[in-house]
């Protein structure tokens, strides 16, 4: 069970919009910067985005980011099956000492 | 443009240590921008974060593997190593290596390594 709770999986129709939330505590999504990881199958996580709502150069402007409180949500507009992928947040928790990731979000698009 | 690449032997005994090694190229390991971080992920499972590292100073790691792991930094080859003892089943994972920056963004990922726990 992870310290950071997301949606086992969401699903979403090409061309919609679909957000994943990411649930935690004062003493890490509260105090803490969140990031968001893309995962492909059978590839390596990528940072999509950073700083609670910043985006790496490369990351297109359909992946957002937002924060209010203990809470995190990704937000994906005009999805593509491309986009098909699991997602992570992370964020580092002051009270375990310990960099935290959430258990992952199944993105199907259906 | 910074890269990492993970080497490490595949399979290892039960009760060994796991040891795996990540070369980073494109960028300096000494820079004062990053840290050097290890995390899991079991076969089907989410992501484990298992320790961080800086090129000078004490590493810090997941307390609930903090007595089996080790990691340390090379700036003379510009790696960094993971030692992981007393392997069992459960230690069976993809491994990767990654960079962190000071705030908290693992910016850059190696590929991974699968190692098995087996005999």
């Amino acid at each position: 069970q992870s310290v950071l709770t997301q949606p086992p999986s969401v699903s979403a129709a090409p061309g919609q919009k679909v957000t994943i939330s990411c649930s935690g505590s004062s003493s890490n999504i509260g105090s803490n910067y969140v990031c968001w990881y893309q995962q492909l199958p059978g590839t390596a996580p990528k940072l999509l985005i950073y700083e609670n709502n910043k985006r790496p150069s490369g990351i297109p402007d359909r992946f957002s980011g937002s924060k209010s409180g203990t809470s995190a949500t990704l937000g994906i507009t005009g999805l593509q099956t491309g986009d098909e992928a699991d997602y992570y947040c992370g964020s580092w928790d002051s009270s375990l000492s310990a960099r935290l990731f959430g258990g992952g979000t199944k993105l199907t698009v259906l | 443009q910074l890269q990492l690449q993970e080497s490490g032997p595949g399979l290892v005994e039960p009760s060994e240590t796991l040891s795996i090694t990540c070369t980073v190229s494109g960028g300096s390991i000494s820079i004062g921008t990053s840290y050097w971080v290890w995390i899991r992920q079991p076969p089907g499972m989410g992501l484990e974060w298992i320790g961080t590292s800086y090129y000078s100073g004490d590493p810090y790691y997941n307390p609930s593997l903090k007595s089996r792991v080790t990691i340390s930094v090379d700036t003379s080859k510009s790696q960094f190593s993971l030692n992981l003892s007393t392997v069992t089943a459960a230690d069976t994972a993809v491994y990767f290596c990654a960079s962190l920056t000071a705030s908290g963004t693992i910016d850059h990922w190696g590929q991974g390594t699968l190692v098995t726990v087996s005999s």
